[in-house]
Protein backbone atom coordinates (compact mmCIF):
# COMPACT_ATOMS: atom_id res chain seq x y z
CA UNK A 1 0.00 0.00 0.00
CA UNK A 2 0.88 3.78 -0.96
CA UNK A 3 2.52 5.98 2.15
CA UNK A 4 1.59 9.08 3.00
CA UNK A 5 2.46 11.15 0.05
CA UNK A 6 3.13 14.84 -0.47
CA UNK A 7 4.17 17.49 -3.36
CA UNK A 8 5.74 18.75 -4.78
CA UNK A 9 8.99 17.42 -2.93
CA UNK A 10 10.68 20.98 -3.12
CA UNK A 11 9.73 24.21 -3.88
CA UNK A 12 11.45 27.69 -3.97
CA UNK A 13 9.45 30.96 -3.54
CA UNK A 14 9.96 34.71 -2.39
CA UNK A 15 8.81 36.86 0.55
CA UNK A 16 5.13 37.71 0.28
CA UNK A 17 4.22 34.76 -2.01
CA UNK A 18 1.59 32.53 -1.17
CA UNK A 19 2.35 28.55 -1.57
CA UNK A 20 -0.24 25.36 -1.24
CA UNK A 21 0.98 21.98 -0.14
CA UNK A 22 -0.58 19.10 -0.43
CA UNK A 23 -0.84 15.95 0.95
CA UNK A 24 -2.73 12.50 0.53
CA UNK A 25 -3.03 10.27 3.58
CA UNK A 26 -2.43 6.50 3.69
CA UNK A 27 -6.16 4.63 2.29
CA UNK A 28 -8.58 3.99 5.26
CA UNK A 29 -7.23 7.45 7.18
CA UNK A 30 -9.34 9.52 8.23
CA UNK A 31 -6.98 12.12 10.11
CA UNK A 32 -4.52 14.26 8.53
CA UNK A 33 -1.82 16.54 10.38
CA UNK A 34 0.68 19.10 9.35
CA UNK A 35 4.18 19.88 10.92
CA UNK A 36 6.91 22.53 10.57
CA UNK A 37 10.49 21.09 10.47
CA UNK A 38 12.96 23.99 10.75
CA UNK A 39 16.83 22.81 9.89
CA UNK A 40 18.30 21.11 13.50
CA UNK A 41 14.90 21.14 15.26
CA UNK A 42 11.99 18.55 15.83
CA UNK A 43 8.60 18.94 13.82
CA UNK A 44 6.52 21.47 14.79
CA UNK A 45 3.09 20.77 15.05
CA UNK A 46 0.77 22.98 12.99
CA UNK A 47 -2.79 21.41 12.22
CA UNK A 48 -4.60 18.50 12.91
CA UNK A 49 -8.02 17.51 10.57
CA UNK A 50 -10.32 14.92 10.75
CA UNK A 51 -13.50 14.38 9.23
CA UNK A 52 -12.81 17.61 7.56
CA UNK A 53 -13.39 19.31 10.66
CA UNK A 54 -10.01 21.19 12.78
CA UNK A 55 -9.52 19.58 15.71
CA UNK A 56 -6.16 21.05 16.44
CA UNK A 57 -4.20 24.05 15.90
CA UNK A 58 -0.56 24.94 16.81
CA UNK A 59 1.66 28.04 17.50
CA UNK A 60 1.68 29.64 13.99
CA UNK A 61 0.11 33.02 12.95
CA UNK A 62 -3.01 33.30 10.21
CA UNK A 63 -1.12 33.22 7.44
CA UNK A 64 -1.30 29.30 7.80
CA UNK A 65 -4.58 28.04 6.87
CA UNK A 66 -5.03 24.29 6.31
CA UNK A 67 -8.39 22.21 4.93
CA UNK A 68 -8.94 18.62 4.01
CA UNK A 69 -11.22 17.20 1.37
CA UNK A 70 -14.12 14.85 1.29
CA UNK A 71 -11.66 12.14 0.44
CA UNK A 72 -9.34 13.38 2.97
CA UNK A 73 -6.41 14.74 1.21
CA UNK A 74 -5.47 17.79 2.78
CA UNK A 75 -3.58 21.00 1.69
CA UNK A 76 -1.78 23.80 3.44
CA UNK A 77 -1.41 27.33 2.53
CA UNK A 78 0.83 30.08 3.71
CA UNK A 79 0.55 33.43 2.28
CA UNK A 80 2.77 36.08 2.70
CA UNK A 81 5.97 34.09 2.96
CA UNK A 82 8.23 35.38 5.38
CA UNK A 83 12.09 34.11 5.00
CA UNK A 84 11.45 31.99 8.49
CA UNK A 85 9.05 29.89 6.92
CA UNK A 86 11.82 27.95 4.87
CA UNK A 87 11.68 25.15 6.20
CA UNK A 88 10.66 21.09 5.76
CA UNK A 89 6.82 20.39 6.03
CA UNK A 90 5.48 17.55 6.76
CA UNK A 91 1.92 15.68 6.87
CA UNK A 92 1.35 12.64 8.90
CA UNK A 93 -1.89 10.66 8.96
CA UNK A 94 -3.41 8.14 11.24
CA UNK A 95 -6.65 6.47 11.25
CA UNK A 96 -8.17 8.77 14.14
CA UNK A 97 -8.98 8.69 17.52
CA UNK A 98 -7.75 7.20 20.71
CA UNK A 99 -3.44 6.17 20.45
CA UNK A 100 -3.64 5.57 16.73
CA UNK A 101 -0.04 6.41 15.56
CA UNK A 102 0.53 9.06 12.92
CA UNK A 103 2.19 7.82 9.99
CA UNK A 104 4.37 10.44 7.57
CA UNK A 105 5.11 11.41 4.68
CA UNK A 106 8.63 12.51 3.32
CA UNK A 107 7.85 16.06 3.45
CA UNK A 108 8.54 19.18 1.51
CA UNK A 109 11.05 21.13 1.16
CA UNK A 110 10.30 25.05 0.75
CA UNK A 111 12.75 27.54 0.18
CA UNK A 112 11.98 31.19 0.63
CA UNK A 113 14.62 33.57 -1.09
CA UNK B 1 1.71 16.03 27.10
CA UNK B 2 4.67 15.23 28.83
CA UNK B 3 8.03 16.79 28.12
CA UNK B 4 10.78 13.70 27.18
CA UNK B 5 14.52 14.43 28.36
CA UNK B 6 16.79 11.85 25.83
CA UNK B 7 20.88 11.60 25.53
CA UNK B 8 21.77 14.37 22.67
CA UNK B 9 24.20 11.31 20.92
CA UNK B 10 24.81 7.99 21.15
CA UNK B 11 27.50 5.56 19.71
CA UNK B 12 26.52 1.68 18.96
CA UNK B 13 28.44 -1.22 16.66
CA UNK B 14 26.83 -2.91 14.22
CA UNK B 15 25.32 -6.01 15.36
CA UNK B 16 25.06 -4.72 18.73
CA UNK B 17 21.90 -4.05 20.92
CA UNK B 18 21.32 -0.31 20.77
CA UNK B 19 19.74 0.90 23.65
CA UNK B 20 17.83 4.37 23.75
CA UNK B 21 16.88 6.22 27.22
CA UNK B 22 14.24 8.82 28.28
CA UNK B 23 13.42 10.05 31.13
CA UNK B 24 9.19 11.30 30.54
CA UNK B 25 8.63 11.57 34.58
CA UNK B 26 5.51 14.33 33.58
CA UNK B 27 3.58 11.58 32.03
CA UNK B 28 0.36 10.72 33.13
CA UNK B 29 -2.01 7.65 33.63
CA UNK B 30 -3.42 7.58 30.32
CA UNK B 31 -0.54 8.97 27.92
CA UNK B 32 1.21 6.80 25.44
CA UNK B 33 5.12 6.70 24.60
CA UNK B 34 5.39 6.69 21.23
CA UNK B 35 9.00 5.97 19.31
CA UNK B 36 9.97 7.73 16.28
CA UNK B 37 12.60 8.00 14.31
CA UNK B 38 13.88 10.11 11.45
CA UNK B 39 16.94 9.43 8.97
CA UNK B 40 18.10 12.45 6.73
CA UNK B 41 16.25 13.80 4.48
CA UNK B 42 13.16 11.80 5.23
CA UNK B 43 9.70 11.84 7.51
CA UNK B 44 9.51 10.55 10.73
CA UNK B 45 9.03 7.05 10.42
CA UNK B 46 7.04 5.61 13.12
CA UNK B 47 8.39 2.57 15.52
CA UNK B 48 6.64 1.83 18.85
CA UNK B 49 4.58 2.79 20.88
CA UNK B 50 3.13 1.49 24.80
CA UNK B 51 1.02 2.57 27.54
CA UNK B 52 2.34 0.32 30.59
CA UNK B 53 3.44 -2.88 29.45
CA UNK B 54 6.50 -3.69 27.14
CA UNK B 55 6.01 -4.10 23.48
CA UNK B 56 7.75 -5.93 20.91
CA UNK B 57 7.65 -5.59 17.18
CA UNK B 58 9.72 -6.76 13.85
CA UNK B 59 11.41 -2.90 14.64
CA UNK B 60 12.54 -2.96 17.77
CA UNK B 61 11.28 -3.46 21.58
CA UNK B 62 9.86 -1.28 23.92
CA UNK B 63 10.61 -1.26 27.62
CA UNK B 64 8.33 0.81 29.85
CA UNK B 65 9.01 1.06 34.02
CA UNK B 66 6.51 0.21 36.47
CA UNK B 67 5.98 3.91 37.74
CA UNK B 68 5.94 4.96 33.69
CA UNK B 69 8.84 7.73 34.42
CA UNK B 70 10.77 6.49 31.45
CA UNK B 71 11.07 3.99 29.00
CA UNK B 72 14.04 2.47 26.76
CA UNK B 73 13.84 1.74 23.35
CA UNK B 74 16.09 -1.85 21.87
CA UNK B 75 16.87 -2.20 18.73
CA UNK B 76 18.45 -5.90 19.13
CA UNK B 77 20.49 -6.07 16.15
CA UNK B 78 21.61 -2.71 14.66
CA UNK B 79 22.77 -2.00 11.44
CA UNK B 80 24.29 0.91 9.91
CA UNK B 81 20.63 1.49 8.45
CA UNK B 82 19.89 2.31 12.09
CA UNK B 83 21.58 5.76 12.11
CA UNK B 84 18.97 8.28 12.34
CA UNK B 85 17.72 10.96 15.33
CA UNK B 86 15.77 8.73 17.14
CA UNK B 87 12.50 10.82 19.56
CA UNK B 88 10.68 9.28 22.27
CA UNK B 89 7.17 11.20 22.69
CA UNK B 90 4.80 10.97 25.79
CA UNK B 91 1.16 11.43 24.69
CA UNK B 92 -0.98 12.72 23.32
CA UNK B 93 -4.22 11.29 24.43
CA UNK B 94 -6.07 12.19 21.40
CA UNK B 95 -3.69 11.08 18.63
CA UNK B 96 -3.18 14.40 17.32
CA UNK B 97 -0.49 16.39 18.37
CA UNK B 98 2.49 15.03 18.62
CA UNK B 99 5.51 17.20 20.45
CA UNK B 100 8.95 16.29 19.20
CA UNK B 101 11.85 16.77 21.37
CA UNK B 102 15.26 17.36 20.02
CA UNK B 103 15.74 13.62 20.02
CA UNK B 104 19.07 11.56 20.11
CA UNK B 105 21.30 10.97 17.10
CA UNK B 106 22.36 7.62 17.43
CA UNK B 107 25.18 6.80 15.38
CA UNK B 108 26.13 2.71 14.74
CA UNK B 109 29.73 2.19 13.61
CA UNK B 110 30.91 -0.50 11.37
Amino acid sequence: DAGVTQSPTHLIKTRGQHVTLRCSPISGHKSVSWYQQVLGQGPQFIFQYYEKEERGRGNFPDRFSARQFPNYSSELNVNALLLGDSALYLCASSLGGGNQPQHFGDGTRLSIL
Amino acid sequence: DAKTTQPPSMDCAEGRAANLPCNHSTISGNEYVYWYRQIHSQGPQYIIHGLKNNETNEMASLIITEDRKSSTLILPHATLRDTAVYYCIGGPTSGSRLTFGEGTQLTVNP
